[in-house]
């Protein structure tokens, strides 16, 4: 079984700055992928970044980087020049060898973009 | 840029009535899923679909849920006596396959059982 927790309920940042988003995960599988999503108060969900679990560096797309710690169990989000567009919730998720391919989610964490 | 698409973006419906929610997934995309998501809760899984069959399924996906592939380009979710506890926005998302991992969502439906 995969577990995803994500321990920072709501996080602020002045616009401009970076931001790291927290999470840790923990699996047995030799194998995995975690993911980041997006939810703007309008409710959809939006793929930011994957990161396979052999995977040599670290994923980056835009201003979203993924730090991911092997060793640590942890996938940390981070968002580079925080924009106001950026408030949002963030999911962290992921998909183990022995799970198929479903996503385990994990709480959540309401990022606030201050001007 | 090819999205996934969900109809309606929001259902109202009374409990025990049946209740079909339709998704496009993305047209060269192979594996379809929905998720639901409780008001204020994380994203769950229900079920996955693969070469018109279910491939997993999970603990809430009971026989009340259904899933379809009626034509080439529909995916559909039916619950078949709507409970209260029945109410989210519920996800259709789509993956490639072929080596690609990532999961696109749709805009969600929110149903509401009253």
């Amino acid at each position: 079984a995969q577990k995803i927790t994500q321990t920072q309920p709501g996080m602020f940042v002045q616009e401009k700055e970076a931001v790291t988003l927290d999470c840790t995960y923990d699996t047995s599988d030799p194998s995995y992928g975690l993911f980041w999503y997006k939810q703007p108060s309008s409710g959809e969900m939006i793929f930011l970044i994957y990161q396979g679990s052999y995977d040599q560096q670290n994923a980056t797309e835009g201003r979203y980087s993924l730090n991911f710690q092997k060793a640590r169990k942890s996938a940390n989000l981070v968002i580079s020049a925080s924009q106001l567009g950026d408030s949002a919730m963030y999911f962290c998720a992921m998909k183990g060898e022995t799970s198929g391919s479903r996503l385990t989610f994990g709480e959540g964490t309401q990022l606030t973009v201050n001007p | 840029e090819p999205e996934v698409t969900q109809t309606p973006s929001h259902q109202v419906t009374q409990m025990g009535q049946e209740v079909i929610l339709r998704c496009v997934p993305i047209s060269n995309h192979l594996y379809f899923y929905w998720y639901r998501q409780i008001l204020g809760q994380k994203v769950e899984f229900l079920v996955s679909f693969y070469n018109n069959e279910i491939s997993e399924k999970s603990e809430i996906f009971d026989d009340q849920f259904s899933v379809e592939r009626p034509d080439g380009s529909n995916f559909t979710l039916k619950i078949r006596s709507t409970k209260l506890e029945d109410s989210a926005m519920y996800f259709c998302a789509s993956r490639e396959g072929n080596g690609g991992d990532e999961q696109y969502f749709g805009p969600g439906t929110r149903l509401t059982v009253t």
